[in-house]
């Protein structure tokens, strides 16, 4: 079974500054990665697929990056909105699985 | 806009059993990919499985905690999906997330709480 591990748990930034969230898979996931942002009392939203495509309607301050085991989620100038809990996720076709990270909360410095 | 909306959940003894739903519009059902998410109270995201399109052969595949014990099952002609879950234990409590899965897990529901608790 493959395991997505974040980092850190918590990253605590300022408003404007530059957030950079990282994932590592224990195995070669290729690029079959996806970020999803999850703000208190509401369902995650997907915020990039294919490690680095932007789903529809996701600012460009947002962008992703990596592949195999390493990847990143970028944001720059976060905004008071941005404050959330981001999960990482990747699939396999065999078996087919889908699994998460754990989980970075970005919150405000 | 596609709208996913869950309901069936509530609180049920361990070992009970309890269907949930999930009706969608905004899209096409049909040749839509659906997975159900769960979310411990206070916890991370678990996938629960997923139900392929008809059309590309209707293949359903479970997570192994929930594997023998949940069923996923769609009505096309009602843009309904379903969770069959029975033999409930407590480590199943969470909200019941479903979601229409495309590219990652693109559209998801607002969600149902389902307890098991004696």
């Amino acid at each position: 079974e493959i395991v997505m591990t974040q980092s850190p748990d918590t990253l605590s930034v300022s408003p404007g500054e530059r957030a950079t969230l990282s994932c590592r898979a224990s195995q070669s996931v290729s690029n079959n990665l996806a970020w999803y942002q999850q703000k208190a009392g509401q369902a995650p939203r997907l915020l990039m697929y294919d490690a680095s495509t932007r789903a529809a309607g996701i600012p460009a301050r947002f962008s992703g990056s990596g592949s195999g085991t390493e990847f990143t989620l970028t944001i720059t100038s976060l905004q008071s909105e941005d404050f959330a809990v981001y999960y990482c996720q990747q699939y396999t076709n065999w078996p087919p699985m889908y699994t998460f990270g754990q989980g970075t909360k970005l919150d405000i410095k | 806009e596609v709208q996913l909306v869950e309901s069936g959940g509530g609180l049920v003894k361990p070992g009970g059993s309890l269907r949930l739903s999930c009706g969608g519009s905004g899209f096409t059902f049909s040749n839509a990919w659906m997975s159900w998410v769960r979310q411990a109270p206070g916890k991370g995201l678990e996938w629960v499985g997923r139900i392929k399109s008809k059309t590309e052969g209707g293949t359903i595949d479970y997570a192994a905690p929930v594997k023998g014990r949940f069923t996923i099952s769609r009505d096309d002609s009602k843009n309904t999906l379903y969770l069959q879950m029975n033999s409930l234990k407590t480590e199943d409590t969470a909200v019941y997330y479903c979601t229409v899965c495309r590219h990652g897990f693109d559209f998801w529901g607002q969600g149902t709480l389902v307890t098991v608790s004696s």
